[in-house]
């Protein structure tokens, strides 16, 4: 119930396009929603962050749908650039006196020019 | 502005040898402090937090310990390091307050190579 799936492992997006980020969970104690960037070598770096209380969010070229009846969150980023080729994590963490994230497992991203 | 630091870099140890990873964070009071470890192409596995002075929980039995013995400082070690050890340890940060979507900060990590 802790955990959060995330898909697909890995996704090849032409220059232009629209990559698609989904994630899924279980717990409905989860009342946050955050997306990681990392860059080969970096710590991940928040991109962009949801409540279950609102069902988009856009920021830039980043938008994240959530859908809460499904228990399901997607990252889109549309127009992506060889710039954005990177591994991608979506987390989820709940208000307790940890603030722990939970994290999927990582989608590697490749943006071919 | 706040920042997170990280040190060293990278390291290889021998089985059988200490540890000792610093995570020290400046220009925030009492934030709640996290240890990660990545293993290769894998998601993040949270090993100790910290939400206070010498506070620190365990969310992964094993060799490792955490230590929080200043505000802004973190330490992880052990005493023995296994081959299993190898990863790259993330340590990160957060405000502390009442709500959960207060993002946490990440440093750049030590990539530890255990021979």
């Amino acid at each position: 119930q802790q955990q959060v799936k995330q898909s697909p492992q890995s996704l090849i997006v032409q220059k232009g396009g629209i990559s698609i980020i989904n994630c899924a969970y279980e717990n409905t104690a989860f009342d946050y929603f955050p997306w990681y960037q990392q860059f080969p070598g970096k710590g991940p770096a928040l991109l962009i962050a949801i409540r279950p209380d609102v069902s988009e969010k856009k920021e830039g070229r980043f938008t994240i749908s959530f859908n809460k009846s499904a228990k399901q969150f997607s990252l889109h980023i549309m127009d992506s650039q060889p710039g954005d080729s990177a591994t991608y994590f979506c987390a989820a963490s709940r208000a307790d006196s940890s603030y722990k994230l939970i994290f999927g497992s990582g989608t590697r991203l490749l943006v071919r020019p | 502005s706040q920042t997170i630091h990280q040190w060293p870099a990278t390291l290889v140890q021998p089985v059988g040898s200490p540890l000792s990873l610093e995570c020290t964070v400046e220009g925030t009071s009492n934030p709640n402090l996290y240890w990660y470890r990545q293993a290769a192409g894998r998601g993040l596995q949270l090993l100790f937090y910290s939400v206070g002075i010498g506070q620190i929980s365990s969310e992964v039995p094993q060799n490792l310990s955490a230590s929080r013995p200043q505000d802004r400082q973190f330490i992880l070690s052990s005493k023995k390091l296994l081959l299993s050890d190898s990863g790259f340890y993330l340590c990160a940060w957060r405000e502390t307050g009442l709500y959960s979507n207060q993002p946490q900060h990440f440093g750049d990590g030590t990539r530890l190579s255990i021979l």
